[in-house]
């Protein structure tokens, strides 16, 4: 089985600062590793995703996300936070053949003037 | 362009009311999914179905049904035994495709509301 821990449910950064959002799982498999973003109202949308091969993933937006096994951590990153940004992330994780994703439980990122 | 479309986007529901909310997909995925997202909880998993004409409950599934009869459609029932409906409700679809697995598309919700 699967589970996923996002470290700090509310997150704030200043415009242009750097965003980081931790993400640690536990998978018995190789994982395969995601994360989404959900603005107000609205479903959540892929920002990036790491299956197999290179351990540093570029999604949209800007952000990117590095696989360290021996951390079992898949953390977000974005090098200057936009206002845009501010959002509710989850991290989720499946064991690819299981089909099914185990989500975190979100973090809100808050980005002041 | 493919996606998934829930509707209705608002729904209403008086005290002791069935309610049905849809999920239309025409991506051609085999995996459907219907979740619960309440202020501060995350997501919750009602029920899953992998296959037409089969499902399986998840998390939550007390006072919801649903139904696969069709591979595009996955729709959910809000029983008047759901004591506390109120709350954002989010399908997804997935698939196994040549290049791998690719998580899960989602809807843009329905946002039900007792009354």
């Amino acid at each position: 089985a699967q589970s996923v821990t996002q470290l700090g449910s509310h997150v704030s950064v200043s415009e242009g600062a750097l965003v980081l959002l931790r993400c640690n799982y536990s998978s018995s498999v190789p994982p395969y590793l995601f994360w989404y973003v959900q603005y107000p109202n609205q479903g959540l949308q892929l920002l990036l995703k790491y299956t197999t091969g290179a351990t540093l993933v570029k999604g949209i937006n800007g952000f990117e996300a590095e696989f360290k096994k021996s951390e079992t951590s898949f953390h977000l990153t974005k090098p200057s936070a936009h206002m845009s940004d501010a959002a509710e992330y989850f991290c989720a994780v499946s064991d690819g053949s299981a089909r099914q994703l185990t989500f975190g439980s979100g973090t809100q990122l808050t980005v002041l003037p | 362009d493919g996606g998934i479309t829930q509707s209705p986007k608002y729904l209403f529901r008086k005290e002791g009311q069935n309610v049905t909310l849809s999920c239309e997909q025409n991506l051609n995925h085999d995996a459907m999914y219907w979740y619960r997202q309440d202020p501060g909880q995350g997501l919750r998993l009602i029920y899953y179905s992998q296959i037409v004409n089969d499902f399986q409950k998840g998390d939550i599934a007390e006072g919801y049904s649903v139904s696969r009869e069709k591979k595009e459609s996955f729709p959910l029932t809000v029983t008047s035994a759901q004591k506390n409906p109120t709350a954002f409700y989010l399908c997804a679809s997935s698939t196994m495709g040549t290049g791998g697995y690719y998580g899960y598309t989602f809807g843009s919700g329905t946002r039900l509301t007792v009354v």
